[in-house]
């Protein structure tokens, strides 16, 4: 299994625009995690599924944050408009059950100019 | 007050040295813990469960205090490759399935 796939790597947009980020999780896994990282605040998470339903979208910082996933092998999450705080690298994570580990995909280093 | 609250650090530490980190939760009803370890600019990856009983993993140790809320990570005679940030994980189980991470602990070993 390839882990967790999270694309793109890299992306730098201009304040206002939307940026989509994108996840697939491994196959099998039920719940999937977005978390944000940022220097200040640490890994905090935005929102989890489970059999591709929202669970606790608690996290997600304001209105301009959706996230959905379509099937159980795709998710992503969107932010309209794009805002220069909402830099950060973005991890989609993914398990198989609870109590089980968490695998993470190598991250979203999203940069807003 | 944070779900998980870990020190930041940074610890420094010479090689072959001991060094221990604590992680505090504020949930009784937290039912799973983990030690996770980032290293730069990388993703995150499981270190180790941490079990009601204490596990140990080569030169890693974990212990859970449930009373006293706070689990421990132990790591002894450091090597180089230790030095990472290390995260405190905590699984609130029974109530939902979210899996809430310390800010994490840096670890710097020196020669």
């Amino acid at each position: 299994d390839a882990g967790v796939i999270q694309s793109p790597r890299h992306e730098v947009t201009e304040m206002g625009q939307e940026v989509t980020l994108r996840c697939k999780p491994i196959s099998g896994h039920n719940s999937l995690f977005w978390y944000r990282q940022t220097m200040m605040r640490g890994l905090e998470l935005l929102i989890y599924f489970n059999n591709n339903v929202p669970i606790d979208d608690s996290g997600m910082p304001e209105d301009r944050f959706s996230a959905k996933m379509p099937n159980a092998s795709f998710s992503t999450l969107k932010i309209q408009p794009s805002e220069p705080r909402d830099s950060a690298v973005y991890f989609c994570a993914s398990t198989l059950d609870r109590n089980t580990e968490a695998f993470f995909g190598q991250g979203t280093r999203l940069t807003v100019v | 007050r944070k779900e998980v609250e870990q020190d930041p650090g940074p610890f420094n530490v010479p090689e072959g040295a001991t060094v221990a980190f604590n992680c505090t939760y504020s949930n009784s009803a937290s039912q799973s813990f983990f030690w996770y370890r980032q290293d730069c600019r990388k993703e995150p990856k499981l270190l180790m469960s941490v079990y009601s009983s204490g596990n140990e993993d080569g030169r890693f140790t974990a212990q859970l205090n449930r009373a006293s809320q706070y689990i421990s990570l132990l790591i002894r005679d450091s090597k180089l490759s230790d030095s990472a940030t290390y995260l405190c994980v905590v699984n609130q189980v029974a109530t939902t399935d979210k899996l809430i991470f310390g800010t994490g602990t840096r670890l710097q070993v020196f020669p």
